[in-house]
């Protein structure tokens, strides 16, 4: 039971590059979220999806972009990366909102930006 | 646009005492999630409250709801050291779920 797969764990970029985080799901959730978690802080929301081929800006998307092409997979673009982007990344997902399902998260994807 | 605030943000206490820690939000919400994660790992869930008056418990932990106040609690009875760890609250407001800044808990021996 994979649950809610993100990859790479750890990775370090060069100021300027780009790169995508992958999250796959196998629980057929309609829900997911990208969070990023600075150090001793909070989980603020990027982006989210409802469904296949919707998304939507959460609380700091500025600099990320995302797709959602099925169910399974909810991808995380980071253009042109910068120091303030050096950050955990958690990507999650649940059934739905409605139904006040349990969220499950992943194991975290740690950036560093130099 | 929703605010979730917890307090206190850091709280040592010594075992086998007990404590509580607040959550507050500033939006009608029908959905508040208790979260606990331990240092260099993911968020394990503890609770989900769905309706007003909803208590839930697990062991040493027990949270409620007051949806009217806007108040979640997470109530910690006689500590013990296992439960030294960052616990967050979390709303659903529309689609999006909101975190607090979490509550880091030290359990002292």
């Amino acid at each position: 039971n994979a649950g809610v797969t993100q990859t790479p764990k750890f990775r370090i970029l060069k100021i300027g590059q780009s790169m995508t985080l992958q999250c796959a799901q196998d629980m057929n959730h309609n829900y997911m979220y990208w969070y990023r978690q600075d150090p001793g802080m909070g989980l603020k929301l990027i982006y989210y999806s409802v469904g296949a081929g919707i998304t939507d800006k959460g609380e700091v998307p500025n600099g990320y972009n995302v797709s959602r092409s099925t169910t399974e997979d909810f991808p995380l673009r980071l253009e042109l990366a910068a120091p303030s982007q050096t950050s955990v990344y958690f990507c999650a997902s649940s059934y739905g909102q409605g139904s006040g399902n349990t969220i499950y998260f992943g194991e975290g994807s740690w950036l560093t930006v130099v | 646009e929703l605010k979730v605030e917890q307090n206190p943000l850091f709280l040592s206490m010594q075992e086998g005492k007990n404590y509580t820690i607040y959550c507050n939000y500033s939006t009608t919400s029908d959905r508040l999630y208790w979260y606990r994660q331990d240092p260099g790992k993911s968020l394990e869930s503890l609770f989900v409250l769905l309706s007003n008056g909803a208590v839930k418990q697990e062991g040493r932990l027990m949270a409620s709801l007051d949806t009217k106040a806007r108040l979640s609690t997470l109530h910690i009875t006689a500590a013990v050291h296992d439960l030294s760890a960052t616990y967050f609250c979390a709303v659903g407001y529309d689609d999006k779920i909101i975190f607090g800044k979490g509550t880091r808990l030290h359990i002292l021996p």
